[in-house]
């Protein structure tokens, strides 16, 4: 079956501009993850779904990050007015129960 | 506060040499413990999974990995490696309540002929 996708799988913004990332999880998986991984490290937790419901934010690095899941399926994280240091690779993940599947990640550059 | 430590930033093994990565955690509560391999410009993909029981978990392509309450281990292992072994290693912890996984910064895995 379909595995978690993500679009686009390269973005490139200038800084100072809104970007969106979609992420498509695998069908019938209730919760949604989403975690940053920056250049030679580990990802690091952003925010988590259940259904429709955002039950933790506390990974967002500031108020320009959000993100949204408003029929408890597509998710799609925002960042507001990129900053250099937001240059990353996003990965999304999704979980009928405890074990997290990773689709392949959008890279964002920042210019 | 969660965390896990793998100390070999990377390791270069022969191919069909036997592997060993360290994954060391800290966890307050009884841990479910992951690892994952992630090749350039891939995502991430689950090895295998611990959440309780049996110690000495079995995951895809031959890796086995052993949860040691102990010493806060879950190495992984691999009796003979292969050139399509070379990646990147993930180790991380989470729990139950505790949906969020934390990571630690990988082992790069070189393979030579």
């Amino acid at each position: 079956g379909a595995g978690v996708s993500q679009s686009p799988r390269y973005k490139v913004a200038k800084r100072g501009q809104d970007v969106a990332l979609r992420c498509d999880p695998i069908s019938g998986h209730v919760s949604l993850f989403w975690y940053q991984q920056a250049l030679g490290q580990g990802p690091e937790f952003l925010t988590y779904f259940q259904n429709e419901a955002q039950l933790d934010k506390s990974g967002l690095p500031s108020d320009r990050f959000f993100a949204e899941r408003p029929e408890g399926s597509v998710s799609t994280l925002k960042i507001q007015r990129t900053q250099q240091e937001d240059s990353a690779v996003y990965l999304c993940a999704s979980s009928p129960d405890r074990a997290q599947f990773f689709g392949p990640g959008t890279r964002l550059t920042v210019l | 506060a969660q965390s896990v430590t793998q100390p070999d930033i990377h390791i270069t093994v022969s191919e069909g040499a036997s592997l060993e990565l360290r994954c060391n955690y800290s966890y307050g509560a009884t841990p479910y413990l992951f690892w994952y391999v992630q090749s350039p410009g891939q995502g991430l993909q689950l090895l295998l999974k611990y959440f309780s029981g049996d110690t000495l978990v079995q995951g895809i392509k031959g890796f086995e990995a052993e949860f040691k309450r102990s010493q806060s281990s879950f190495n992984l292992r691999k009796p003979s490696v292969h050139w399509s072994d070379a990646a990147e290693y993930f180790c991380a912890v989470g729990g139950f309540g505790n949906e969020k996984l934390t990571f630690g910064t990988g082992t790069r895995l070189t393979i030579i002929p």
